[in-house]
C-alpha cells in the first residue's frame, strides 16, 4: 500500500501570495488531518476532514482553509499568507477519524514565506 | 484548558536506556500516543496506551498512570538510528474530539 503522498514538497513564496497544498491518504483512509509545525512547537492542529466534510477545527484564523474530495484527497489553501506562516505542513491519514486511532503522517510541505 | 508538557531535549549513550516523560492536563481524553520524527521525516507511529500501565513493543515501551496524568516512553539497548525526536499526544475528549500534541523531545545519542 502506497503511504500518504505530499505535493509539493517544497514551496517558496512571498507575502500576499496565497498557496493551495495536497494530500493524498492511504488508500481506504477516510480522515485527513492536517498540522503546522514549526521549531519548538510542536504540531499544531488545523483541521480535520472526514467524508468530504469538515469535522474538526483548530485555533488558526480563516486564512487556512480546506476541502476533501470524494476520493479522500484533500487540499488545504492559505491565502494572504504572512512571514509567520512559514513552517512545514504536514497531512495525517487514519481509517476512520477516531481520535485512538493511529496516524499515518505524509513527509510535508516546507513552505518559506519570503 | 489542554496542554502537554515534556523535556525539549534529552541526551543518552549508545546501548543505554532513557525514559521521556510527558504530563498532561486536560479534562478528559481516551489515550496517549508517541510519535517518532526523524530529521526532514514524517512522524511515525510508535505506541498508544488507552489503559494505566505499561506497554511493550520491542525495544520501546510506553507508560501511563491516569490519576497522576503522567505517561512515558522508555527506550532500551538505544542505537544511534534512535536519534529523532519523539512527541506525545493525547486523544481528548471534548466538544470536539482532537489529538493534542507536545512540543517534542529531542533525543541526542552519544557514541
Amino acid at each position: 500500500k502506497a503511504g500518504v503522498t505530499q505535493t509539493p514538497r517544497y514551496l517558496i513564496k512571498t507575502r500576499g501570495q496565497q498557496v493551495t497544498l495536497s494530500c493524498s491518504p492511504i488508500s481506504g483512509h477516510r480522515s485527513v488531518s492536517w498540522y503546522q509545525q514549526t521549531p519548538g512547537q510542536g504540531l499544531q492542529f488545523l483541521f480535520e476532514y472526514f467524508s468530504e466534510t469538515q469535522r474538526n477545527k483548530g485555533n488558526f484564523p480563516g486564512r487556512f482553509s480546506g476541502r476533501q474530495f470524494s476520493n479522500s484527497r484533500s487540499e488545504m489553501n492559505v491565502s494572504t499568507l504572512e512571514l509567520g506562516d512559514s513552517a512545514l505542513y504536514l497531512c495525517a491519514s487514519s481509517l476512520n477519524g477516531g481520535v485512538s486511532e493511529k496516524l499515518f503522517f505524509g513527509s510535508g510541505t516546507q513552505l518559506s514565506v519570503l | 484548558g489542554q496542554s502537554l508538557e515534556q523535556p525539549s531535549e534529552v541526551t543518552a549513550v549508545e546501548g543505554a536506556i532513557v525514559q521521556i516523560n510527558c504530563t498532561y492536563q486536560t479534562s478528559g481524553f481516551y489515550g496517549l500516543s508517541w510519535y517518532q520524527q526523524h530529521d526532514g521525516g514524517a512522524p511515525t507511529f510508535l505506541s498508544y496506551n488507552a489503559l494505566d500501565g505499561l506497554e511493550e513493543t520491542g525495544r520501546f515501551s510506553s507508560f501511563l498512570s491516569r490519576s497522576d496524568s503522567y505517561g512515558y516512553l522508555l527506550l532500551q539497548e538505544l542505537q544511534m538510528k534512535d536519534s529523532a525526536s519523539y512527541f506525545c499526544a493525547v486523544a481528548a475528549m471534548g466538544r470536539d474530539d482532537k489529538i493534542i500534541f507536545g512540543k517534542g523531545t529531542r533525543l541526542h545519542i552519544l557514541p
